[in-house]
């Protein structure tokens, strides 16, 4: 219950295409679920993040859609670049708790093609 | 603003021994956290820290233990080293129930 599941485990997209990655989850106790970007080499940079009191959230190129009966929730990211390249990690977290433990995704590596 | 901030980068140790990495969180930030991701995988929960107390563990064994320090800094500490606890650690520092900002983490590799 304590999953969350992220598809797919890889992503090949053109320049200039839209990258869409998928995360499902269990716990309805959720409330926070953030997106991390990770390159190689560096820790995971909090990316975009939405609590379940709305259904989207938009930041420049990357939108988060989130789906709470069907309690999925996934990112898109417009007009991708091939500086998007990276692997990018869905993850929730009971943040109202005052302890934000995140239960991170296996991770989707984008490779964005020139 | 200084981010978060970890040492060594890189370790290497043999089975069975002992290791401590380090960590200093964000400027303002009194939550630390450590995570172990292992190679292709997600980070995974390890500890947190508030207020040089321990108030949230995931599913590690004992010999896995930290501190936190008046200044925030944290140490964690992982005894009797086995193979598998090859992996990055990344710590990460945060408000109270706030989003949280991970270092580059740790390369430890146990031969």
């Amino acid at each position: 219950q304590q999953q969350v599941k992220q598809s797919p485990q890889s992503l090949i997209v053109q320049k200039g295409g839209i990258s869409i990655i998928n995360c499902a989850y269990e716990n309805t106790a959720f409330d926070y679920f953030p997106w991390y970007q990770q390159f190689p080499g560096k820790g995971p940079a909090l990316l975009i993040a939405i609590r379940p009191d709305v259904s989207e959230k938009k930041e420049g190129r990357f939108t988060i859609s989130f789906n709470k009966s069907a309690k999925q929730f996934s990112l898109h990211i417009m007009d991708s670049q091939p500086g998007d390249s990276a692997t990018y990690f869905c993850a929730a977290s009971m943040l109202s708790g005052g302890y934000n433990k995140l239960i991170f995704g296996a991770g989707t590596r984008l490779a964005v093609h020139p | 603003e200084t981010g978060v901030t970890q040492s060594p980068t890189h370790l290497i140790k043999t089975r069975g021994q002992q290791v401590t990495l380090r960590c200093s969180s964000q400027s303002g930030h009194n939550t630390v956290s450590w995570y172990q991701q292992a190679l292709g995988q997600g980070p995974q929960f390890i500890f947190q820290y508030y207020r040089e107390e321990e108030n949230g563990r995931g599913n590690f064994p004992p010999r896995f233990s930290g501190l936190q320090f008046p200044n925030y800094s944290s140490e964690l500490n992982v005894n009797a080293l086995e193979l598998d606890d090859s992996a990055l650690y990344l710590c990460a520092s945060s408000l109270p129930s706030s989003p949280l900002h991970f270092g580059n983490g740790t390369r430890l590799t146990v031969t």
